[in-house]
């Protein structure tokens, strides 16, 4: 099975600040890694795709990089509704479509 | 617009089962593999099982294959997930999602349902 290993599993930031969120495969996976975003009580929702392509609808202050085993998650500049937890996941290959710990983002 | 609504959550004994409905709508429903993902209370998403298009191909978690079973009516555009044999560690909000692709891999999850909770006590 492929592991995902989120870093850091939580961090404060305050509002405007640059944040970095980093998901490791245990294997290669391409650019098959996506980024969920999920606030307390509610669905996750899909943030970006494949990597790099941001979701339609998703602030363009949101961008993703990488492929192979390192992916990063970045939020140039962080805003109130920010504030939330947030999981990638591979679906490379087989089963199963491992997400990752989760990165739970709070106000500093 | 696109809506997944998910049903039949409960409370259940340790052994016994329940049926998980997803019902869906605004887009068609016979072009997208669908998945479950659950989320045990205060821990992450754990993916659960998804299903191609056409319901030919299932896949499953190891923790909980050979207890639960996907399927999928195409007619009826709804998702089901049966759950036998429950366990405590089931315990959970369950949600299905439909899947960008035909079947489960190399897509992302595009559309979320808010949710079904499922808990194993006795």
């Amino acid at each position: 099975d492929i592991q995902m290993t989120q870093s850091p599993s939580s961090l404060s930031a305050s509002v405007g600040d640059r944040v970095t969120i980093t998901c490791r495969a245990s294997q290669s996976i391409s650019f098959y890694l996506n980024w969920y975003q999920q606030k307390p009580g509610k669905a996750p929702e899909l943030l970006i795709y494949d990597a790099s392509t941001l979701q339609s609808g998703v602030p363009s202050r949101f961008g993703g990089s990488g492929s192979g085993t390192d992916f990063t998650l970045t939020i140039r500049s962080l805003q109130p509704e920010d504030f939330a937890t947030y999981y990638c996941q591979q679906t490379y290959t087989t089963p199963p479509l491992t997400f990752g710990g989760g990165t739970k983002v709070e106000i500093k | 617009d696109v809506q997944l609504l998910e049903s039949g959550g409960g409370l259940v004994q340790p052994g016994g089962s329940l049926k998980l409905s997803c019902a869906a709508s605004g887009f068609t429903f016979s072009k997208n593999a669908m998945s479950w993902v659950r989320q045990a209370p205060g821990k992450g998403l754990e993916w659960v099982s998804a299903i191609s298009d056409t319901g030919f191909s299932t896949y499953y978690a190891d923790s909980v294959k050979g207890r639960f079973t996907i399927s999928r009516d195409n007619f009826k555009n709804t998702v089901y997930l049966q759950m036998n044999s429950l366990r405590a560690e089931d315990t959970a909000e369950y949600y299905c999602a439909k899947v960008s692709t035909e079947g489960p891999f190399r897509g992302y999850c595009d559309y979320w349902g808010q949710g079904t909770q499922v808990t194993v006590s006795s």
